[in-house]
């Protein structure tokens, strides 16, 4: 089975700290996603990322940033930590279009953020 | 850029009857993938089914079906024999055929299954 994993479940900030997010999948996937899920707005896309050192901003990058420096992980970064920014954070990823399953998109548990 | 809208927040049925959940999109991509995720409260989310668009025959899986409607861009979900376990939140999701740009996602419905 693929295996999307958040390191943290649960977090509490501080406003104006710098917030780190891990994600890391065991199935060679090219594709990593971050998404924030917020009551009434569904999944907004973030960033994501098609390669090693590539990102791509999503719908909704501001006061975000991404880090993939090895193929199993993507990090989102939060610079400065606003309240706003409370959400529940969700991981993804995904094959290359090439293989029998593309475009489906494997999801972590969520990590769940409070900034106050 | 591809919008997907569910229009039913909530839905409530009782256990064993069949449940519509409906979503339509729009895009101007000739190609492309549908999908259906549920979230239960574990907030895990799980791939229920999934269609692609050049397909005519709808998926189906198990108790799950999808009806498409190519045309007026219509994928609702129906679920048969509904059971307590599908108390959840679904959402409807698409994808260009382009593949790595990730899904977009409609608000969700949240359906309750009553004993």
């Amino acid at each position: 089975d693929v295996k999307v994993t958040q390191s943290s479940r649960y977090l509490v900030k501080r406003t104006g700290e710098k917030v780190f997010l891990e994600c890391v999948q065991d199935m060679d996937h090219e594709n990593m996603f971050w998404y924030r899920q917020d009551p009434g707005l569904g999944l907004r896309l973030i960033y994501f990322s098609y390669d090693v050192k590539m990102k791509e901003k999503g719908d909704i990058p501001e006061g975000y940033s991404v880090s993939r420096e090895k193929k199993e992980r993507f990090s989102l970064i939060l610079e400065s930590a606003s309240t706003n920014q409370t959400s529940m954070y969700l991981c993804a990823s995904s094959l290359d279009l090439t293989a029998s399953s593309g475009n489906t998109i494997y999801f972590g548990e969520g990590s769940w953020l409070t900034v106050v | 850029a591809q919008t997907v809208t569910q229009s039913q927040p909530e839905m409530s049925v009782q256990e064993a009857e069949t449940v519509t959940l409906s979503c339509t999109y729009d895009t101007s991509e000739n190609n492309y993938y549908l999908f259906w995720y549920k979230q239960p409260p574990s907030r895990q989310m799980i791939l229920v089914i999934r269609q692609e668009a050049y397909k005519q025959q709808n998926a189906t899986e198990n108790r799950f079906s999808v009806n498409f409607q190519k045309a007026a861009k219509s994928f609702s979900l129906k679920i048969s024999d509904s059971q307590l376990g599908d108390t959840a939140m679904y959402f409807c999701a698409f994808s260009p055929g382009g593949g790595a740009d990730g899904l977009t996602f409609g608000k969700g419905t949240h359906l309750i299954i009553q004993p």
